[in-house]
């Protein structure tokens, strides 16, 4: 367990639909950060939260979208589900600049079909 | 634009037989690259973090290094238990306070036959 929970571990939906992504962070870890994993291109960076404020973007699609709460977990929202959205989505999370590494989740495997 | 690229793709090694992976990189001003292990299915774990050209670290039958340009994994005497896809990645230097993103490559698919 590194300490990252991320929730649900599976999710099959249908194209068109929304889905809402959880993620807590390892304790004392002010960052969170969403990345997309799919077969053909590897660890892609979505967006990064620091202290509940968004501080880097990366490709994310405007059809998604994300915020960290108060108790700094995050949560990523995609709709107008497509087929190629389909991939294994991380977060990671960091104290501060990640200096000793991040610590990812185990991921949610998302089938869109 | 950030790049990194990993070579090879993919690696099958002989348990004992000892190897090297490659991470290139090109990133505007680098602040640390670092090498993860991931196995099927599970999300990345942390290895080394490499600061500046000419630093090494190690970690049981592993060694990362780093030049201005590239940084090797390093991989001694491997074992069956080795075999998993290493990512390296780059964090640059940004403008924006806390903006820590890592940029990934796209891995080596390492194997190691008994």
């Amino acid at each position: 367990d590194s300490g990252v929970t991320q929730t649900p571990k599976h999710l099959i939906t249908a194209t068109g639909q929304r889905v809402t992504l959880r993620c807590s962070p390892r304790s004392g870890d002010l960052s969170v950060y969403w990345y997309q994993q799919s077969l053909d291109q590897g660890l892609q960076f979505l967006i990064q939260y620091y202290n509940g404020e968004e501080r880097a973007k990366g490709n994310i699609l405007e059809r998604f979208s994300a915020q960290q709460f108060p108790d700094l977990h995050s949560e990523l929202n995609l709709s107008s589900l497509e087929l190629g959205d389909s991939a294994l989505y991380f977060c990671a999370s960091s104290v501060g600049s990640g200096t000793y590494g991040y610590t990812f989740g185990s991921g949610t495997r998302l089938t869109v079909v | 634009e950030d790049q990194v690229t990993q070579s090879p793709e993919a690696l099958r090694l002989q348990e004992g037989e000892s190897s090297s992976l490659n991470c290139s990189y090109t990133v505007s001003g680098l602040r640390g690259l670092f090498w993860y292990r991931q196995d099927p299915g599970k999300g990345p774990e942390f290895l080394f973090t490499l600061y500046s050209a000419g630093e090494e670290k190690e970690k049981e039958r592993l060694k990362a290094t780093l030049t201005k340009k590239e940084s090797f994994l390093h991989i001694t005497a491997p074992k069956p238990e080795d075999s998993a896809t290493y990512l390296c990645a780059v964090q640059a230097k940004r403008n924006v306070a806390g903006a820590n993103n890592l940029f990934f490559g796209t891995g080596t698919r390492l194997t190691v036959i008994p």
